[in-house]
């Protein structure tokens, strides 16, 4: 069964620019989180997608946006690249079957801000 | 607010030794919690899962426990390698939602 992939695996920007990252979770899973991880604040929550509606979010301003499609593959975007932006970002999926809901995680997309 | 707190920070072993990796968290309503791992540049790869409604999970050398009224769990590494160095997050799984809690991990390095 293939697992959580993320696109590209890294990215590099100017300030100003915006970057839209892709991910596809596991078949079958319908929830995707998002992520962002960075040395000085390890890993911070961005927002999760259910059946394409967001179900919650972080405290990000709004220049971070995603969605989800009908096949669960979710895009994140953020416009107005600011240096501090450069961070991993992560994916995770989820079954989300009744209590049951262990988040595996891709492999990252590595965005650096010029 | 659910804050997660991992001790140590970093951890340093030679091979062979049996060690534990600490996690806290200071509100006991969760979901469940979760430990992983990550290399360097890496992904999270998931380890164990402890619903909220149990004590331990056990995979192979690994054996993570759950005291929800503490707010504690523990990551046991039974004879560890040099394979097995790496960081070690934990995160908590607070309401019905996908948002993961995470510590801010512990570094770990096996020496051979």
């Amino acid at each position: 069964k293939a697992g959580v992939t993320q696109t590209p695996r890294y990215l590099i920007k100017t300030r100003g620019q915006q970057v839209t990252l892709s991910c596809s979770p596991i078949s079958g899973h319908r929830s995707v989180s998002w992520y962002q991880q960075t040395p000085g604040q390890g890993l911070q929550f961005l927002f999760e997608y259910f059946s394409e509606t967001q179900r919650n979010k972080g405290n990000f301003p709004g220049r971070f946006s995603g969605r989800q499609f009908s096949n669960s593959r979710s895009e994140m975007n953020v416009s107005t690249l600011e240096l501090g932006d450069s961070a991993l970002y992560l994916c995770a999926s989820s079954l989300w079957w009744e209590s049951y809901n262990e988040q595996f995680f891709g492999p990252g997309t590595r965005l650096t801000v010029l | 607010k659910q804050e997660v707190t991992q001790i140590p920070a970093a951890l340093s072993v030679p091979e062979g030794e049996n060690l534990v990796l600490n996690c806290s968290f200071t509100d006991s309503a969760i979901y469940n919690l979760q430990w992983f791992r990550q290399d360097p540049g890496k992904g999270l790869t998931s380890l164990l899962l402890i619903q909220s409604s149990q004590r331990e999970q056990t995979s192979g050398r690994l054996n993570a426990s759950l005291d929800k009224s503490s707010g504690r769990s523990t990551l046991y590494i039974a004879a560890s390698q040099p394979g097995d160095s790496a960081t070690y997050l934990c995160a908590v799984l607070s309401g019905n939602t996908g948002k993961l809690i995470f510590g801010q991990g512990t570094t770990l390095q096996v020496k051979p």
